[in-house]
């Protein structure tokens, strides 16, 4: 049973452009989500996170939307920059600040196109 | 956050055998956590790395098989014991709380270990 789902295997988007990647989760019980990006043969790089009190965080080209009753999170990039190809994984964890692990989609293959 | 490293970087090893993975990091920290990554599939949590303590294990994963130390407050191990094929993947350490005082839900990544079983 997939918690958290990014339906998404891959997407590609021109340079310059805005990227929404998507993910939705199935646990009501989640209240912090985070973003991950990944390059071949490196551990995962935090990005951005967001608490379930609120619905947007932002980061410099990057933003995250919360949407709690659709269950619902996106992260937009804008504007796409080479550099941002990469796999991004959606990660949702319950009881913030607690002794929990992440419970991870399987990922979207983000290609920025020149 | 701070600099993790694991060791080894790759391996491939024979069925029957056992591999130990370690995970340093340079600053103290509160949590330690394993994941694996099969190939094609998501980061999945293995356990808690308890400094002192036995690990708590996910469902699905064993003393027996994944057997893990945290000596101390930057240090952890995960050993992947009697080796199938199936045990091919990406093994990667986590931290969190870094500089103890600050607790967070962030976690980071080491660079993960290869592991291919033949």
């Amino acid at each position: 049973d997939q918690q958290v789902k990014q339906n998404s295997p891959s997407l590609s988007v021109q340079e310059g452009r805005i990227s929404i990647l998507n993910c939705d989760y199935t646990n009501s019980m989640f209240d912090y989500f985070l973003w991950y990006k990944k390059y071949p043969a490196e551990g995962p790089t935090f990005l951005i996170s967001i608490s379930s009190i609120k619905d947007k965080n932002e980061d410099g080209r990057f933003t995250v939307f919360l949407n709690k009753s659709a269950k619902h999170l996106s992260l937009h990039i804008v504007p796409s920059q080479p550099g941002d190809s990469a796999v991004y994984f959606c990660a949702a964890v319950i009881g913030g600040g607690g002794a929990d692990g992440l419970t991870f989609g399987k990922g979207t293959h983000l290609i920025i196109q020149p | 956050s701070a600099v993790i490293s694991q060791k080894p970087s790759r391996d491939i090893c024979q069925r029957g055998t056992s591999l130990t993975i370690q995970c340093q990091v340079d600053s103290q920290v509160t949590m330690m956590f394993w994941y694996r990554q099969q190939p094609g599939q998501s980061l999945t949590l293995i356990a808690t790395a308890n400094q002192g303590s036995e690990a708590t294990y996910e469902s699905g994963f064993v003393i027996d098989k994944f057997p893990i130390s945290r000596p101390n407050l930057t240090f952890s191990t995960l050993t992947v014991s009697n080796m199938s094929p199936e045990d091919s993947s990406i093994y990667l350490c986590s931290v969190k709380g870094v500089d103890l005082p600050r607790e967070s839900n962030e976690q980071f990544f080491g660079p993960g270990t290869r592991l291919t079983v033949l």
